[in-house]
């Protein structure tokens, strides 16, 4: 069965852009997190979404939106891009989180500059 | 409020040596733990989840083990290859929100 996918895999974009990156879940599942991945700050999250709402939010300023969609691909939006928001960003989906865990997509790299 | 620690930040072996990764919790009330492998630039592929109610389980020559009391647990990798380089994070579930807490990883070297 098919994996999480995420696209793009790299984007170079330029300071004060924009960017949308796109997660398509596994078949069936309907929670997606986000997280943001640096060698700095590790691992962070930034919202989940579950049935088209935000479920939950972690402590991201406003630039970092998040929505899903009725098929539960979701999507990331960055405003106004800064040079500290080039990271890794993942997307997971999971059926269950408490019986089955995570399942990540390979992420996308977004390099700002 | 979760705490994951995972020791040692980093590990350089040579092939063939059996091994342990330390995960470590604050918090014992937990979900579930699950271990995960990263790529360099990778997305993390899961490895084992651990129940709360369970205390290990394996998979090839991987073992994850849970002691909720002292809020630890381990993998063990058996006969490392060079193939098992990565980095290996746990993830402690626990909380009313459902959001895992990761730790920073632990970078493993396996050489030949």
């Amino acid at each position: 069965k098919a994996g999480v996918t995420q696209t793009p895999r790299y984007l170079i974009k330029t300071r004060g852009q924009q960017v949308t990156l796109s997660c398509s879940p596994i078949s069936g599942h309907r929670s997606v997190s986000w997280y943001q991945q640096t060698p700095g700050q590790g691992l962070q999250f930034l919202f989940e979404y579950f049935s088209e709402t935000q479920r939950n939010k972690g402590n991201f300023p406003g630039r970092f939106s998040g929505r899903q969609f009725s098929n539960s691909r979701s999507e990331m939006n960055v405003s106004t891009l800064e040079l500290g928001d080039s990271a890794l960003y993942l997307c997971a989906s999971s059926l269950d989180i408490v019986l089955v865990g995570y399942t990540f997509g390979s992420g996308t790299r977004l390099t700002v500059v | 409020k979760q705490e994951v620690t995972q020791i040692p930040a980093a590990l350089s072996v040579p092939e063939g040596e059996n091994l342990v990764l330390n995960c470590s919790f604050t918090d014992s009330a937990i979900y579930n733990l699950q271990w995960f492998r990263q790529d360099p630039g990778k997305g993390l592929t899961s490895l084992l989840l651990i129940q709360s109610s369970q205390r290990e389980q394996t998979s090839g020559r991987l073992n994850a083990s849970l002691d909720k009391s002292s809020g630890r647990s381990t993998l063990y990798i058996a006969a490392s290859q060079p193939g098992d380089s990565a980095t290996y994070l746990c993830a402690v579930n626990s909380g009313g929100s459902y959001i895992p807490t990761f730790g920073r990883g632990t970078s493993l070297i396996v050489h030949p």
